[in-house]
């Protein structure tokens, strides 16, 4: 069946530094979403890519769907204490039900 | 607040035994969907409905079910439960079929 991983699966960075989360599937996808989930809260939708090569930006936060539609990253620029969290992305097939398959997840944490 | 509601927050209960966890999606969707998180991983998709009808399935162990009842709130049931069911399990609601908003959970612990 479809396999999204991510990597890497921890990233720890000094606050102010950059952060960059990969997500590979194993399947063509028709639309990636990336998601945020704080220690203890719940998955919170932040964006939709459909189109090949798409990149969309969110203040601090770059996403970029690959050409294959393989792919996609997550940029975040000169982070703050606010974007810990774990960082899923999840893919819908491009081949049959539209199941949404998430990825491993990347776990942010900000050292002050 | 995604609008997506779960009870209870919080279930203990005690191997062998059987739990109801229920969702009620946000307003004018029609789809939910269920999933299970263990203790630091990812978000395993077990079942789906749109409009009362089972869309797509999972990872669903044949102890769990689930239906969405006409006014589209869902339950799933949990039977025969076993230690390796504590888990967070999460709904999530969208109008069509690709689930966006998810619920705060509930944490289930089995002792």
């Amino acid at each position: 069946g479809q396999q999204v991983m991510q990597i890497p699966q921890y990233q720890h960075v000094q606050e102010g530094e950059d952060f960059t989360t990969y997500c590979n599937s194993s399947t063509t996808l028709s639309n990636i979403q990336w998601y945020k989930q704080r220690p203890g809260g719940h998955p919170v939708f932040l964006i939709q890519l459909v189109k090949s090569g798409e990149v969309k930006k969110q203040k601090r936060l770059t996403f970029q769907f690959g050409e294959a539609k393989k792919n996609s990253s997550l940029h975040i620029t000169a982070t703050q204490t606010t974007d810990v969290g774990t960082y899923f992305c999840a893919g819908v097939s491009s081949f049959g039900n539209e199941k949404l398959t998430f990825g491993t997840g990347t776990r942010l944490t900000i050292i002050p | 607040d995604s609008g997506v509601t779960q009870t209870p927050k919080h279930l203990i209960t005690a191997t062998g035994q059987r739990v109801t966890l229920r969702c009620s999606p946000r307003s004018g969707d029609l789809s939910v969907y269920w999933y299970q998180q263990s203790l630091d991983q990812g978000l395993q998709f077990l079942i789906q409905y749109y409009n009362g009808e089972e869309r797509a399935k999972g990872n669903i162990l044949e102890r769990f079910s689930a239906q969405q009842f006409p006014d589209l709130h869902s339950e799933l049931n949990l039977s025969s439960l076993e230690l390796g069911d504590s888990a967070l399990y999460f709904c999530a609601s969208s109008p069509r079929y690709t689930p966006k908003y998810f619920g705060p959970g509930t944490r289930l612990t089995v002792l």
